[in-house]
């Protein structure tokens, strides 16, 4: 149980184009889901939260502009990279909490975006 | 944003041997949670811990809650190959609030 899904794996977009990653919760319905990204060697560095049907809170410094998300349903939230650059390179990770109000969140695989 | 203090920042361990590693916190929280990541992965949940004072295993791997809510260790006993990761620990409040990361501990296992 507790599986959550992101797609695409990796993907690599030319500058100034957009990419959108998905979020599933596979096996239970996260009413809350969060947006992560991880510098090589570094900890998690939260983004968002994403809460189902209600706009997303952003974390301090993180452009709610550039990345644009949406939780439109129990079990998908989608994280939109807006005229990516390189600096937008990274690795990008979801997790979603079950909806029966548990602390534990459970992680997607993530996703390796590199723009060139 | 507040990050846990986390130790060691990374350990070479000969296989077999026991590691331990933990968290502190200058505020409380109301659970501590222990992930694994393993390289180009995302975290996976070893533990979950809900009561100060709570002692928990999960087979090789066990975990503590602090008695005063503001720590929690991780042991990891007769480590192997597959233990080599990063382990997190993440601190939970109420609500809808995100869990709080530590930066992690790089472990290294030499066969």
């Amino acid at each position: 149980g507790a599986v959550v899904s992101q797609h695409p794996s990796r993907v690599i977009c030319k500058s100034g184009t957009s990419v959108k990653i998905e979020c599933r919760s596979l096996d239970f319905q996260a009413t809350t889901m969060f947006w992560y990204r991880q510098f090589p060697k570094q900890s998690l560095m939260l983004m968002a939260t994403s809460n189902e049907g209600s706009k997303a809170t952003y974390e301090q410094g993180v452009e709610k502009d550039k990345f644009l998300i949406n939780h439109a349903s129990l079990t998908l939230s989608t994280l939109t990279v807006t005229s990516a650059h390189p600096e937008d390179s990274s690795f990008y990770i979801c997790s979603a909490r079950d909806w029966r109000g548990s602390y534990e969140q459970y992680f997607g695989p993530g996703t390796r975006l590199t723009v060139t | 944003g507040q990050q846990l203090n986390q130790s060691p920042q990374s350990m070479f361990i000969q296989e077999g041997e026991d590691v331990s590693m933990n968290c502190t916190s200058s505020s409380i929280f109301n659970t501590w949670l222990w992930y694994k990541q393993d390289p180009g992965e995302g975290p996976v949940l070893l533990i979950a811990l809900y009561k100060a004072g709570e002692l928990t295993s999960n087979g090789r791997l066990t975990a503590q809650f602090g008695i005063t809510r503001k720590d929690s260790f991780l042991n990891i006993s007769a480590s192997i190959p597959s233990d080599v990761g990063i382990y997190f620990c993440a601190g939970g409040r109420t609500g809808n609030t995100p869990l709080v990361f530590g930066k992690g501990t790089r472990l290294s296992v030499i066969a």
